[in-house]
């Protein structure tokens, strides 16, 4: 069964203090790791895919990367505009392309 | 870029009554969708595979009499709740993929389903 673990579950930052949301998975065969954001009330909006180790994708302040066992997204210098849920997922190879989610981290930052 | 659109964004409806919700892809055809449901401080779960032209695909312990889907052309599917009680009162979200492989995921805005 596939699982994705995102951790911490909260994260309250600094404007401009940089750090990484962490999620691990376990997956029979990955086809994709997709990140996502999430603000209250809204459906989630697409931030990247990353298909295979050692993989980075980058998007103004927000970075992603990918191991065989976890992907970071690190947020450089964050500001207010940033808070929001940050959602990993995984697509498995042989499956139909549904996702499966993590739990989420809650990303508060202050100004 | 592609844009996946849902409607309503939120409806009430009453105990015992059914209510419909559209999920469109804007700019895109899609073959498959995907119904999520989400609980406030929750993450998504997934409910269903909308498949064009076939029957949906029901996860374990989704109820495929309740949660009626429909997808009848590549760029629409949609989700009846029938008689809906108050602890299906929830947030409801579809996806969709374009690209090659389907790769690159787009969730609609979400439907909050009130059933009082």
């Amino acid at each position: 069964e596939d699982q994705v673990t995102q951790s911490p579950e909260a994260l309250r930052l600094q404007e401009g203090e940089s750090s990484s949301l962490n999620c691990s998975y376990t997956v029979s065969g990955l086809r994709g790791l997709f990140w996502y954001r999430q603000d209250p009330g809204k459906g989630p909006e697409f931030l990247f895919t990353l298909y295979s180790a050692g993989e980075e994708k980058e998007k103004e302040r927000l970075k992603a990367t990918l191991t065989k066992k976890e992907s970071f997204l690190h947020i450089t210098a964050p500001k207010p505009e940033d808070s929001a849920t940050y959602l990993c997922a995984v697509q498995a190879t042989g499956s139909a392309r549904q996702l499966t989610f993590g739990s989420g981290t809650q990303l508060t930052v202050l100004p | 870029g592609a844009v996946v659109s849902q409607h309503p964004s939120r409806v009430i409806c009453k105990s015992g009554t059914s209510v419909k919700i559209e999920c469109r892809s804007l700019d895109f055809q899609a073959t498959t969708m995907f119904w999520y449901r989400q609980f406030p401080k929750q993450s998504l779960m997934l409910m269903a595979t909308s498949n064009e032209g076939s029957k949906a695909t029901y996860e374990q312990g989704v109820e495929k009499d309740k949660f009626l889907i429909n997808h009848a052309s590549l760029t629409l599917s949609t989700l009846t709740v029938t008689s809906a009680h108050p602890e299906d009162s929830s947030f409801y979200i579809c996806s969709a993929g374009v690209g090659q492989w389907g790769n690159t995921i787009y969730f609609g805005e979400g439907s909050w389903l009130t059933v009082v």
